[in-house]
């Protein structure tokens, strides 16, 4: 069946713009993560959202990030006034459940903030 | 202290031979643990996860897990330059309610042809 999507694949922006990621989980996963990769800090956690529950967002580096999720499934991240260190690998997962659940990753949206 | 900690190699084994690759993990009260490969350019891909004491196989992976020792392995058997990539440890701990993995910084894996 179908994986993980995410879109842009690629985005380059100016910095001071708004970014929107979006990632579209396996259909039938309720539970949806966001991470972040860069060469600098390898694989960190931003946010966690499972089913109706409020969001996990403990991860989330400043409060430029914010995300959402609608109707349980496609899930927006926005990072509003980009900065350079910003720039990274945006990397969306779900799971059947959550907690201790398996995680499948989609490709990721490279984001460059120029 | 990391929370979880790899080697990051490169690990280079000859094609065919056994490679083994090992991660260790803070003292928390941790509950999953999952093997990830990522090539080069790519996203994670979930390989193995083990959440019991012992030994877990599947195919050419085994995943060892000692919690006593705060140590999870895998071994690949047969390894292909196939399977060059890096591996990626990644643990949920029950106390952040098991919401997130936590990755190491990977072992970067050669498999000389």
């Amino acid at each position: 069946g179908a994986g993980v999507s995410q879109s842009p694949s690629n985005k380059v922006t100016e910095k001071g713009k708004d970014v929107e990621l979006r990632c579209d989980p396996i259909s039938g996963h309720t539970a949806l993560y966001w991470y972040r990769q860069s060469l600098g800090q390898g694989l960190e956690f931003l946010i966690y959202f499972q089913g109706n529950s409020a969001p996990d967002k403990s991860g989330l580096p400043s409060d430029r990030f914010s995300a959402e999720r609608t109707g349980g499934s496609v899930s927006t991240l926005t990072i509003q006034r980009t900065q350079q260190e910003d720039s990274a690998v945006y990397l969306c997962a779900s799971s059947l459940t959550g907690g201790a659940a398996e995680q499948y990753f989609g490709p990721g949206t490279r984001l460059t903030v120029t | 202290q990391k929370e979880v900690e790899q080697n990051s190699g490169p690990l280079s084994v000859p094609e065919g031979a056994i490679a083994s690759l090992n991660c260790t993990y803070s003292d928390r009260v941790s509950q999953s643990f999952f093997w990830y490969r990522q090539y080069s350019g790519k996203s994670p891909e979930l390989i193995m996860s083990i959440y019991s004491n012992g030994d877990k196989e599947d195919g050419r992976f085994t995943a060892q897990l000692n919690k006593a020792s705060q140590y999870v392995s895998l071994l690949i058997r047969d390894s292909q330059p196939s399977d060059s990539a890096t591996y990626l440890c990644a643990v949920t701990w029950s106390d952040t309610g098991r919401r997130a993995l936590t990755f190491g910084s990977g072992t970067r894996l050669q498999v000389q042809p």
